[in-house]
């Protein structure tokens, strides 16, 4: 069946600090979402990207999804301490199906 | 305010217990799903229904029961055939968005601990 790995599974930046959290899928997606879970909470979606190539930016995060549609990165410039949580990259094989979730990137920030 | 209700918060249950979580959406969106969530790890989608009175099992369905028969309605029950309950239990619903890629809208989470 489909997986999704993310790397790095733990992730320590220094504040002001930039870094680069990758997702990998055994298969081509049609899709991929990237949700963030502070800690003690729930998912909450921040992005998708669906294009081969596309590339979305909301201020300090940068989202990009591989050409061949198999792969995603999220870089996160000049880290603040909001930015604390786990990154989950998920994404489905034919759109409106089950969504595959990776096992996230844990980020810690040092002030 | 819309959003998804997940109830309760914090559970304890001897082991041989059945228990049922609630989850309730007032978003109108047709899909509702049941994740599990271990300590550090990702999300596993346990149960899905994509329309009431239908459902569809996921990844790790095995000791898990649901019933959809209102469309605001998801409830998960962990019965005691769940060789190891003790998790955070997620629920979300979805709407379509123009791609045809379904977003996730989550609870705020059942934290399950088999005493």
């Amino acid at each position: 069946g489909q997986q999704v790995m993310q790397i790095p599974q733990y992730q320590h930046v220094q504040e002001g600090e930039d870094f680069t959290t990758y997702c990998n899928s055994s298969t081509t997606l049609s899709n991929i979402q990237w949700y963030k879970q502070r800690p003690g909470g729930h998912p909450v979606f921040l992005i998708q990207l669906v294009k081969s190539g596309e590339v979305k930016k909301q201020k300090r995060l940068t989202f990009q999804f591989g050409e061949a549609k198999k792969n995603s990165s999220l870089h996160i410039t000049a880290t603040q301490t909001t930015d604390v949580g786990t990154y989950f990259c998920a994404g489905d094989e034919a759109a409106g199906n089950k969504l595959t979730f990776g096992g996230g990137t844990r980020v810690l920030v040092k002030p | 305010d819309g959003g998804i209700t997940q109830s309760p918060k914090y559970l304890f249950r001897k082991e041989g217990q059945n228990v049922t979580l609630s989850c309730e959406q007032n978003l109108n969106h047709d899909a509702m799903y049941w994740y599990r969530q271990d300590p550090g790890q990702g999300l596993r989608l346990i149960y899905y229904s994509q329309i009431v009175n239908d459902f569809q099992k996921g990844d790790i369905a095995e000791g898990y029961s649901v019933s959809r028969e209102k469309k605001e309605s998801f409830p998960l029950t962990v019965t005691s055939a769940q060789k190891n309950p003790t998790a955070f239990y997620l629920c979300a619903s979805s709407i379509e968005l123009g791609s045809g890629a379904n977003v996730l809208t989550f609870g705020a989470g059942s934290r399950l601990t088999v005493l």
